[in-house]
């Protein structure tokens, strides 16, 4: 079945870059969009952006300047890459799966990240 | 952006209540509509999907309708493991927006 398991750092000091990984198992990365979503502590959803394998991303405006996410189909990987974090970055970061129609069926358990000195 | 309003934002049932949700798009997005239940610690899982198909092992006491800008989540009978909270999430456009969520509380 579909599989997908984020990692990286749990504490980022402010001003710095926040970089996660996502790996996928049991789906093509090539047929897929694959997204990053946050959940601040206590709070709703809030979609960071997907690229596609090709390099079609498509990032939240509110985002955009600061944010990079990365297919890497040799190795069944998403990259996220947020620069300049602060306290309102800190969240449970998850990948996810969308169909391209928007509908985003296969989720990671999620991982959170701590913006803290 | 396509802003999604969720109402109620809380809600208290009994076991096998039926209750519904609301969920409506600041525009137009045809059926371009999604449902999500959230349980505490756990990642979103995708109950119904393009507005009223149910995904593949989600009970059938779940369905959704609707198109445009108004939306519904109903869950008849509701079983001890249907308490949580549920997003709907407009898949029509980028940016993907989700509702503030509705928190379905045991009464």
């Amino acid at each position: 079945q579909v599989q997908l398991q984020e990692s990286g750092p749990g504490l980022v000091k402010p001003s710095e870059t926040l970089s996660l990984t996502c790996t996928v198992s049991g789906a093509s990365m090539t047929s897929y969009f694959w997204t990053w979503i946050r959940q601040p502590p206590g709070k709703g959803l809030e979609w960071i952006g997907y690229n596609f394998y090709s390099g079609s991303a498509n990032y939240n405006p509110s985002l955009k300047s600061r944010v990079t996410i990365s297919v890497d189909t040799s190795k069944n990987q998403i990259s996220l890459r947020l620069a300049s974090v602060t306290a309102a970055d800190t969240a449970v970061y998850y990948c996810a799966r969308d169909w391209g129609s928007g509908v985003i069926d296969q989720w990671g358990q999620g991982t959170l990240v701590t913006v803290s000195s | 952006d396509i802003q999604m309003t969720q109402s109620p934002s809380s809600l208290s049932a009994s076991v096998g209540d039926s209750v519904t949700i609301t969920c409506r798009a600041s525009e137009t997005i045809s059926k371009n509509l999604n449902w999500f239940q959230q349980r505490p610690g756990r990642a979103p899982k995708l109950l119904i999907y393009a507005a009223s198909n149910l995904q593949s092992g989600v009970p059938s006491r779940f369905s959704g309708g609707g198109s445009g800008t108004d939306f519904t989540l109903t869950i008849s009978s509701l079983q001890p493991e249907d308490f949580a909270t549920y997003y709907c999430q407009q898949g029509f456009s980028v940016p993907r927006t989700f509702g503030q969520g509705t928190k379905l509380e045991i009464k």
